[in-house]
């Protein structure tokens, strides 16, 4: 069975740009998160989306968006892209989404993104 | 707030030794901790989970981990490491909140394999 994929694997973009990443889970899999990571840190979680609908969202400001589809495949949007927003952006789907986290979460190989 | 700590940045090991790896967390009620690797320029690869039970975890690529409650750390272990055990680790707790889940990950361990 595929992964988690994600496209594309590598993105340039100029400052005040906006991006959309995307992300397939794996096959059955109803949850997905988006996390960045900066290079040199742990990443750090920035949205959970369950069946269509956000169910949680990091410490991160309203240029950054997402949804989920039917088919639960994700988008992330970044709007007036900053040199901060360079970091690998990872997804990862899970089967369900409880609670407490206790549904493990495979991530895919993530999305380099560079901002100039 | 939730929070994982990995105390060392890089250790480096010689092929064939043992390891350890630190984890503490903080957490107001029973955590649910995580190891995942990534290799450069790859995702992250789950390692082992504990969600209960026995303290003693296994994991694959022969890693295990040892909750210890009074301690508040989820130490990473390997026996003998190879030189395929080079990589960034992240131990990682899971924080419910509301009607939502993540995981906080800590800042990571680079391992490096020694010849």
């Amino acid at each position: 069975d595929a992964g988690v994929t994600q496209s594309p694997t590598h993105l340039i973009k100029t400052r005040g740009q906006h991006v959309t990443l995307r992300c397939s889970p794996i096959s059955g899999h109803k949850s997905v998160s988006w996390y960045q990571q900066v290079l040199g840190q742990g990443p750090q979680f920035i949205f959970q989306y369950y069946e269509k609908e956000e169910r949680g969202r990091g410490n991160f400001p309203d240029r950054f968006s997402a949804r989920q589809f039917p088919n639960y495949s994700s988008e992330l949007n970044v709007n007036a892209l900053l040199l901060g927003d360079s970091a690998l952006y990872l997804c990862a789907s899970s089967a369900t989404q409880t609670r407490w986290g206790t549904d493990t979460q495979y991530f895919g190989p993530g999305t380099r993104l560079t901002v100039l | 707030a939730q929070s994982v700590t990995q105390p060392d940045i890089h250790i480096t090991v010689s092929e064939g030794a043992s390891l350890e790896l630190r984890c503490n967390y903080s957490y107001g009620a029973t955590p649910y901790l995580f190891w995942y690797v990534q290799s450069p320029g790859q995702g992250l690869q789950l390692l082992l989970k504990y969600f209960s039970g026995d303290t003693l975890v296994q994991g694959i690529k022969g890693f295990e981990a040892e909750f210890k409650r009074s301690q508040s750390s989820f130490n990473l272990r390997k026996p003998s490491v190879h030189w395929s055990d080079a990589a960034e680790y992240f131990c990682a707790v899971a924080a419910g909140y509301s009607s939502a889940s993540k995981i906080i990950f800590g800042s990571g361990t680079r391992l490096s394999i020694r010849p």
